[in-house]
């Protein structure tokens, strides 16, 4: 049973493209979470999503980012015009249902530098 | 505003030893409490979790001890291998508030020297 993936592993941009980073969450998981990690920092928590719905958004800054989760394929958060600050680590998280006491099982991120 | 404040920031033992981890959180809502371990280049994986029903936890290698009272809670790895040197972090979650995600400590960077 393959864990989380997540795509591209490392993701380099110059200052106002686009970066768009993939999460499959493990077979039969429909809920995913993303997170931010920046250098010597803990994980941010970023937003939730089940299938073609945005659950919880409330770290997800206001401009520049979404994110989606369609009901084929991955989900895909997307920072547009990125700055020198977006350059972190983003990980996505994935369970079997919405996580009350329910393990979130990490993939292994992907890892953003903006130039 | 850091809900959960981790310490020590890194954590040097010798191998049999055991390290602590200790964590303090603010919001009383917060009813679970996972540590996962991180690995470099890796995405962080589940070690043990716990509620705030019980004191204490054990799985393995590795316990939790909990205090409810003063709000915080901590790591113990017993008989530690330089296999367990890894970045720590505790995690806190208000499993009725609405919010789904964790709120992460800083981490602790652990190194066990053999």
């Amino acid at each position: 049973n393959a864990g989380v993936m997540q795509n591209p592993r490392h993701l380099v941009r110059r200052r106002g493209q686009e970066a768009r980073l993939r999460c499959s969450p493990m077979k039969g998981h429909s809920h995913v979470y993303w997170y931010r990690q920046l250098p010597e920092e803990g994980l941010k928590f970023m937003v939730y999503l089940q299938k073609e719905n945005i659950i919880d958004e409330s770290g997800m800054p206001k401009e520049r980012f979404s994110a989606e989760f369609p009901k084929e394929g991955p989900s895909i958060l997307r920072i547009q015009q990125v700055v020198r600050g977006d350059s972190a680590a983003y990980f996505c998280a994935s369970s079997p249902q919405r996580s009350s006491y329910n393990e979130q099982f990490f993939g292994p991120g992907t890892r953003l530098t903006v130039l | 505003q850091q809900q959960v404040k981790q310490s020590p920031q890194s954590l040097i033992v010798q191998k049999g030893g055991i390290p602590i981890i200790n964590c303090a959180y603010e919001n009383t809502a917060f009813d679970y409490f996972p540590w996962y371990q991180q690995f470099p280049g890796k995405g962080p994986a589940l070690l043990i979790a716990i509620r705030p029903d019980v004191s204490e936890k054990k799985e393995g290698r590795f316990t939790i001890s909990f205090n409810k009272s003063a709000k915080q809670f901590s790591l113990h790895i017993m008989d530690s291998q330089p296999g367990d040197s890894a970045t720590y972090f505790c995690a806190a979650l208000d499993s009725g508030g609405g919010a789904d995600g964790l709120t992460f400590g800083k981490g602790t960077h652990l190194i066990i020297q053999p």
